[in-house]
């Protein structure tokens, strides 16, 4: 079956880490997502992708960069200048005019 | 520019009554508009999508959306709920180019056996 897999279900940072949040999808979609979820504030947007090598900052991308080496794989790195990382992060890939599809998440816990 | 407005963060039906969960949104275009539903801890499930087709979309589940284009709505609704429906249940706006989208805050649905 197609879909996003994201990994891990659960990560825990260390104060002063880097740490880098999965995402593949083998639907074949040119497009990818990054989303942070916090209670009572829905989706926000952390960085996205319409083609390999290139991507561009969404409402949140302060703290977090991206790398889009290969259409499958756009992996989030949730970098120490982030000082608020607790959060869950959805990852998200779509065709133009069609829903996206999403993954089941990374739940990011300080340690 | 767009945005969506879900007027309800939080709506608590008895099981075997009907649901409505609003969404009111902007846009400066025909928008395509999206229903999706989150369990606790998962990603999130399409459950229907408008693309200037019919204004009554089925969806899963038994559920389905009316657009208004005069009311800018995008009302959710099942006429009997399910214990099964208690999720938070978020509606989408496209962007006019089809590739980026914008969320409403979500509603929490609580079922109440």
């Amino acid at each position: 079956d197609g879909g996003i897999t994201q990994s891990p279900k659960y990560l825990f940072r260390k104060e002063g880490q880097n740490v880098t949040l999965s995402c593949e999808q083998n639907l074949n979609h040119d497009a990818m997502y990054w989303y942070r979820q916090d209670p009572g504030q829905g989706l926000r947007l952390i960085y996205y992708s319409q083609i390999v090598n290139d991507f561009q900052k969404g409402d949140i991308a302060e703290g977090y960069s991206v790398s889009r080496e290969k259409k499958e794989s756009f992996p989030l790195t949730v970098t120490s200048a982030q000082k608020n990382p607790t959060a869950f992060y959805l990852c998200a890939s779509s065709v133009s005019n069609q829903p996206q599809h999403f993954g089941d998440g990374t739940r990011l816990s300080i340690l | 520019a767009q945005s969506v407005t879900q007027l309800d963060s939080h709506v608590s039906v008895s099981e075997g009554t009907p649901v409505l969960l609003r969404c009111n949104y902007s846009s400066s275009y025909s928008p395509s508009l999206f229903w999706y539903v989150q369990h606790p801890n998962k990603g999130l499930q399409l459950l229907l999508k408008y693309t200037s087709a019919a204004t009554l979309v089925k969806g899963i589940n038994g559920f389905e959306a009316e657009f208004k284009k005069s009311e800018t709505s995008f009302h959710l609704t099942k006429p009997s709920a399910h214990m099964s429906d208690a999720a938070e249940y978020f509606c989408v706006v496209s962007s006019i180019t089809g590739n980026q989208f914008y969320f409403g805050t979500g509603t929490s649905l609580t079922v109440i056996p």
